[in-house]
């Protein structure tokens, strides 16, 4: 089954201890991309990948970090979370560029305490 | 910087009714794309509909359709025939077009929530 999956789910931590959120995608996407989903803001872009070892900011990449070793994998490391970091997190991948259909992960629930 | 707005927070309409959900946006660039993402309860993010600013013809998939106004720089969903599945959030978003940098870039509004009524 063509699909993104993200791990884990949900995740409860506290403030500095880092953590990495996965996403992989069986589907030989080259885009990948990392939102985070807060009321009222709707969705904003973390960073996206147009491939492997090519990656770019989007619009809130402060306090995050990617990497695009692979062209199935691209996780999302936060090196020292904070509690403005505490949000839902979604991954999404697409087949040859932004414009296509972007599909997206089930999403991971992140609370930094 | 783009920007996207949804002005509607939320929206309701009985079923079978039809629907308009509105977003406009601000962009300098004249090659864009613009799409309407749908996020039932299960939260799974679904694509509805994709336009490109460089085609005059208003996209069109199913009971989904489109009135892109370029120079407006408007970009409403029609819901038609309105279903209860169709309850959700909706999130206009736009996209700037291949050959200058930030392209790959999305950007949200911020949702409309919209109830379909028994």
């Amino acid at each position: 089954e063509a699909q993104v999956t993200q791990n884990p789910r949900y995740l409860i931590t506290v403030t500095g201890k880092k953590l990495t959120v996965t996403c992989s995608q069986n589907m030989n996407h080259e885009y990948m991309s990392w939102y985070r989903q807060d009321p009222g803001l709707g969705l904003r872009q973390i960073y996206y990948s147009m491939n492997v070892e090519v990656t770019d900011k989007g619009d809130v990449p402060e306090g995050y970090k990617v990497s695009r070793k692979e062209k199935r994998n691209f996780p999302l490391i936060l090196e020292s979370p904070s509690p403005n970091q505490t949000s839902l997190y979604f991954c999404a991948s697409a087949r040859d560029r932004a414009a296509d259909t972007q599909y997206f992960g089930p999403g991971t629930r992140l609370t930094v305490l | 910087a783009q920007t996207v707005t949804q002005s509607q927070p939320e929206m309701s309409v009985q079923e079978a009714e039809t629907v308009t959900l509105s977003c406009t946006y601000d962009t300098s660039e004249n090659n864009y794309y613009l799409f309407w993402y749908k996020q039932p309860p299960s939260r799974q993010m679904i694509l509805v509909i994709r336009q490109e600013a460089y085609k005059q013809q208003n996209a069109t998939e199913n009971r989904f359709s489109v009135n892109f106004q370029k120079a407006a720089k408007s970009f409403s969903l029609k819901i038609s025939d309105s279903q209860l599945g169709d309850t959700a959030m909706y999130f206009c978003a736009f996209l700037k077009g291949a050959g200058g940098t930030s392209y790959g870039k999305l950007t949200f509004g911020q949702g409309t929530i919209l109830t379909v009524h028994p």
